[in-house]
């Protein structure tokens, strides 16, 4: 079975701009996590999402937006883009929100200019 | 609240020698403790997970990592290092609803010959 993926493998933006990044979970998964690893530190929780609706989001600002569509892959969209913004943006899957595991996808390497 | 603290942000190794990488956490209700492994450039992967019973759990490659809650720590070992386990190790906890996960900082292994 495939794992988790990812899309775009690397991105290159500018401030100010816009970025959205895609996850494809497990089959048969319906949670949908997304963590943010800034160089040198551990993944940081953005969003998590169970059955198209948000059921958990971190102390990120509102630029930060996530949905997760009726085939539970799901969406991260970042708006005005800032330096600090550069990251590894982590997507991770589970069966259930409940104690299940969380399976990490590739990441998507976001650098802001 | 919850969060995790890995002592040493690098810990270096011969080829053969036993590996130790320290976990402490600090939680509020009883935890779920995992350990991550990411390779350069990689996402994370599971190594082991301890949600409840047996407190000495056995995961991938030969780790293992012991839940003391009196200690309120969960390090990993293996007793016998290789080459191939330079990596970075991800200690993480979670509520018991599974949710989030909350990330220490990581700890590089370097494997020496």
């Amino acid at each position: 079975d495939a794992g988790v993926t990812q899309s775009p493998t690397h991105l290159i933006k500018t401030r100010g701009q816009q970025v959205t990044l895609r996850c494809s979970p497990i089959s048969g998964h319906k949670s949908v996590s997304w963590y943010q690893q800034v160089l040198g530190q551990g993944p940081q929780f953005i969003f998590q999402y169970y059955e198209k609706e948000e059921r958990g989001r971190g102390n990120f600002p509102d630029r930060f937006s996530a949905r997760q569509f009726p085939n539970y892959s799901s969406e991260l969209n970042v708006n005005a883009l800032l330096l600090g913004d550069s990251a590894l943006y982590l997507c991770a899957s589970s069966s259930d929100r409940g104690t299940d595991t969380q399976y990490f996808g590739p990441g998507t390497r976001l650098t802001v200019l | 609240a919850q969060s995790v603290t890995q002592l040493g942000s690098h810990v270096s190794v011969s080829e053969g020698a036993l590996v130790l990488l320290r976990c402490n956490y600090s939680s509020s209700v009883p935890p779920y403790l995992f350990w991550y492994v990411q390779y350069p450039n990689q996402g994370l992967q599971l190594l082991l997970k301890y949600t409840t019973g047996a407190t000495l759990v056995k995961g991938i490659n030969g780790f293992e990592a012991e839940f003391k809650k009196s200690e309120t720590s969960f390090h990993l070992t293996k007793p016998s290092a290789h080459m191939s386990d330079a990596a970075e190790y991800f200690c993480a906890v979670s509520g018991t609803g599974g949710d989030k996960l909350i990330f220490g900082t990581g700890t590089r292994l370097q494997v020496f010959p």
